[in-house]
């Protein structure tokens, strides 16, 4: 049974660049979290997918956008990467989440660096 | 603005000793409580969960929550060098889960 897989691992862009990130959820999960993680921080909420549209949204500007395939996985794209945006990126993918245990199931996230 | 509030430590404990965790949370409405644990340079791993007033014990762990006072804790029993993490507490509201920034365990040999 496969867990949560991110792809790339790691990645490096420079300021001002587009990045992709990209998330295929546990089988049986149908709703999709994404996370930012700074160094020293906890994982601060980006958006959440369900059936194919956002449902929630933390305090990230529009640069930060998303989208969800009838399959369920997900992607997180980030237009104009400022330094700040330099950060683990954690997908999360959990039941959905209509009952109090809807726990999150975390892949090994992304290590995104902007230069 | 809904906040999830932890000591940011580190905290040692001796090794065999038990390690107490706390976390605070701003909004009454909070569904349900979760314990995660994350090793350096890893992603979290669920521990506990927890949604009803009083204690849950699953092993070395016991997760307590307090909704009145807005509280929720976990204890670790027997604490093992391995138990040296930081550990994060996060809080539902409204279908979506809030992490507090985590408390750095050091267990001492």
């Amino acid at each position: 049974d496969a867990g949560v897989t991110q792809s790339p691992t790691h990645l490096i862009k420079t300021r001002g660049q587009q990045v992709t990130l990209r998330c295929s959820p546990k089988s049986g999960h149908d709703t999709v979290s994404w996370y930012q993680q700074a160094l020293g921080q906890g994982p601060q909420f980006i958006f959440q997918y369900y059936e194919e549209e956002e449902r929630q949204r933390g305090n990230f500007p529009d640069r930060f956008s998303g989208h969800q395939f009838p399959n369920y996985s997900s992607e997180l794209n980030v237009n104009a990467l400022l330094l700040g945006d330099s950060a683990l990126y954690l997908c999360a993918s959990s039941p959905s989440l209509k009952g109090y245990y809807s726990p999150l199931h975390f892949g090994n996230g992304t290590r995104l660096t902007v230069t | 603005q809904k906040e999830v509030e932890q000591n940011s430590g580190p905290l040692s404990v001796p090794e065999g000793a038990i390690a107490s965790l706390n976390c605070t949370y701003s909004d009454r409405g909070s569904q349900s409580f979760f314990w995660y644990r994350q090793y350096s340079g890893k992603s979290p791993e669920l521990i506990m969960f927890i949604y009803s007033n009083g204690d849950k014990e699953d092993g070395r762990f016991t997760a307590q929550l307090n909704k009145a006072s807005q509280y929720v804790s976990l204890l670790i029993r027997d604490s093992q060098p391995s138990d040296s993490a930081t550990y994060l507490c996060a809080v539902r509201w409204d279908d979506k889960i809030i992490f507090g920034k985590g408390t750095r365990l050091h267990i001492l040999p």
